[in-house]
């Protein structure tokens, strides 16, 4: 079975120092990561995934993340945090079904707090 | 171009109250899911659909029908609505990789 695992419930980060926030994952089979973030009472908005290729993806708003297979991580970074990215963070992972995506399993968020 | 839209956004049940949330997604996606977001779970998902006709049961579907009887919406009901179902529900549409969200549905149950 497909599991998403985030350690950090919350993470707390000064403005201008870089942030990374954690994520592990289970699936059998090559797996599709997804990143995504929600800010307070809205939507799940879209900030990067690894489907196949570079280990190493660039999303939205300065936000990359590393795919290390061996690990089976798959930790967000940006290299100097705003306040702006105080916000709800989900990791979430899907299973390749011959080319097709199943379903995404989200792991329980990481809050992250960045204070001026 | 308005992506996925949910209705209504807001809702306070009386338990033993049925209702129905609408999901409509103009992306002309294949795949519509529905969630449920509640503190320190994450999103669980509640029933999903891969096409226009069918649905299928995920993680917690107890107390939830659903229906996909037109490509573009996914409707999901709650016949008689209990405190546990008290939670944000979140509808997301798919084609390849990664979903659209909408920006949902706050409802409790008292």
């Amino acid at each position: 079975a497909q599991s998403v695992a985030q350690p950090e419930d919350q993470v707390n980060v000064a403005e201008g120092n870089p942030l990374t926030v954690k994520c592990t994952y289970s699936v059998s089979g090559n797996p599709y990561l997804f990143w995504y973030v929600q800010y307070p009472n809205r939507g799940l908005q879209f900030l990067l995934k690894y489907i196949t290729g570079d280990n190493l993806v660039k999303g939205s708003y300065g936000f990359e993340a590393e795919f290390n297979k061996s690990q089976t991580s798959f930790h967000l970074k940006k290299p100097s945090a705003l306040v702006s990215d105080s916000a709800l963070y989900f990791c979430a992972v899907s299973a390749d079904y011959g080319g097709s995506q199943g379903n995404l399993i989200f792991g329980k968020g990481t809050k992250l707090s960045v204070k001026p | 171009n308005a992506g996925v839209t949910q209705t209504p956004k807001f809702r306070v049940l009386k338990t033993g109250q049925s209702m129905t949330l609408l999901c409509a997604q103009d992306m002309n996606h294949e795949y519509m899911y529905w969630y449920r977001q509640d503190p320190g779970m994450g999103l669980r998902l509640i029933h999903y659909s891969v096409g226009e006709g069918t649905t299928a049961k995920g993680e917690v579907p107890d107390g939830y029908n659903v229906s996909r009887l037109k490509k573009q919406n996914f409707l999901l009901g709650l016949e008689s609505a209990a405190p546990s179902q008290t939670s944000v529900y979140f509808c997301a549409s798919s084609y390849t990789y990664g979903y659209t969200f909408g920006s949902g549905t706050r409802l409790t149950v008292v």
